[in-house]
């Protein structure tokens, strides 16, 4: 089944750690995202990346870094510059193209606590 | 510019009854405009979008509602139910050249048994 793979589903970060979040799919779509969701809050963008090997930073990217080496995967790492990483990280995937399907799919989520 | 506004932040619908959320643009740009459904611990999931070629569409219960000159687009639910209970997020996108998903600030719905 095609589908977006976030891993793993809890993980726990000693304070100055960096930490890596992994997102991977078999959807074939060009385009992948990371969003943060804190409780009661809405989704708010992280990184995203068009294509291969190229990636811009969403609206609050301070502390976190990805990399794009396959069309498969977007990891996400949490530094220690992110001074307040608790959340809920969100990974999606969608196919650009103003005629083709542009859902954005995601995947389960991983949520991250500080201790 | 990028900015997609959601209201309300909460709404508590008895059942039966019909659960309105709207959500207003800037950007004229904009070409693809979905809502989401979240349960807890769950990602996201499409529930229904429209383009803005259309003034409303319909699947089941759900409706978009479109107003292009208001720059404005909501979602009603019909006869809500207690499994609607959940988080909506409106968003929009711009589906060619520079492509990003803006999503709304989220509703979190109860409906009441």
């Amino acid at each position: 089944d095609g589908g977006i793979t976030q891993s793993p589903k809890y993980l726990f970060r000693k304070e100055g750690q960096n930490v890596t979040l992994s997102c991977e799919q078999n959807l074939n779509h060009d385009a992948m995202y990371w969003y943060r969701q804190d409780p009661g809050q809405g989704l708010r963008l992280i990184y995203y990346s068009q294509i291969v090997n190229d990636f811009q930073k969403g609206d609050i990217a301070e502390g976190y870094s990805v990399s794009r080496e396959k069309k498969e995967s977007f990891p996400l790492t949490v530094t220690s510059a992110q001074k307040n990483p608790t959340a809920f990280y969100l990974c999606a995937s969608t196919f650009p193209g103003a005629d083709l399907n542009t859902e954005a799919f995601f995947g389960q989520g991983t949520r991250l606590t500080v201790v | 510019q990028q900015q997609v506004k959601q209201s309300p932040q909460s709404l508590i619908v008895q059942k039966g009854g019909i659960s309105i959320i709207n959500c207003a643009y800037e950007n004229t740009a904009f070409d693809y405009f979905p809502w989401y459904q979240q349960f807890p611990g769950k990602g996201p999931a499409l529930l229904i979008a429209i383009r803005p070629d259309v003034s409303e569409k319909k699947e089941g219960r759900f409706t978009i509602s479109f107003n292009k000159s208001a720059k404005q687009f909501s979602l009603h639910i019909m006869d809500s139910q207690p499994g609607d209970s959940a988080t909506y997020f409106c968003a929009a996108s711009v589906t060619s050249g520079t492509y990003k998903y803006i999503f709304g600030t989220g509703t979190r719905l109860k409906v009441l048994a």
